[in-house]
């Protein structure tokens, strides 16, 4: 079975552009989320999606969206990007929303500097 | 609002040693608890999670936690530590919010083994 993965593994933008970041989920889960992980610090939260709709979110303006698609796969958008947006992007897959009792396969994330 | 506190961002063992990480955890609800280990420039591996029975949990690489709840700990451990556990160690605990479940993490701590 193959895993998470996420394109592209690294990127670099100018304040004020936009940018999309790509998420294949595991075979068999449904669900994605997405986190940001500063340099040095723990992943947060960002916000998660089941069946193509965003049913949960983090502390993190809207600016920051995203999409699923039927096939489970899942896009994060960043508008009008931030110095402060530099970090590592991480995409998570899990099965059906069950209490979170399942741990969570993670892709290896996306690089994204802003200059 | 549940949260983990990880005690030293940086441990140094020597390979052999025994590892000990440290996680408390703070949950209004019995906490489902997770950690995770991730290398330089890689995701986040899952290596053990607790959710209800034992509260001795074994995972990966030889790796084992023992959830404590008068303690409202979750601590990592390894008999023998080897040169390739070097990297990035998580703490998590997941929250259920009825539509959404999302990992809150603790800052991390580095484990550098030593010859």
């Amino acid at each position: 079975e193959t895993g998470v993965t996420q394109s592209p593994t690294h990127l670099i933008k100018t304040r004020g552009q936009q940018v999309t970041l790509r998420c294949s989920s595991q075979s068999g889960h449904n669900t994605v989320s997405w986190y940001q992980q500063a340099l040095g610090q723990g992943p947060q939260f960002i916000f998660q999606y089941y069946r193509e709709e965003e049913n949960g979110r983090g502390n993190f303006p809207p600016r920051f969206s995203g999409l699923q698609f039927p096939n489970y796969s899942s896009e994060l958008n960043v508008n009008a990007l931030e110095l402060d947006d530099s970090a590592l992007y991480l995409c998570a897959s899990s099965l059906p929303v069950d209490r979170g009792t399942d741990g969570y396969t993670f892709g290896s994330g996306t690089r994204l500097t802003v200059v | 609002a549940q949260s983990v506190t990880q005690l030293g961002s940086h441990v140094s063992v020597s390979e052999g040693a025994l590892v000990l990480l440290r996680c408390n955890y703070s949950s209004s609800v019995p906490p489902y608890l997770f950690w995770y280990v991730q290398y330089p420039n890689q995701g986040l591996q899952l290596l053990l999670k607790y959710t209800t029975g034992a509260t001795l949990v074994k995972g990966i690489n030889g790796f084992e936690a023992e959830f404590k709840k008068s303690e409202t700990s979750f601590h990592l451990t390894k008999p023998s530590a080897h040169m390739s556990d070097a990297a990035e160690y998580f703490c998590a605990v997941t929250k259920y919010t009825g539509t959404a479940s999302k990992l809150t993490f603790g800052t991390g701590t580095r484990l550098q083994v030593t010859l």
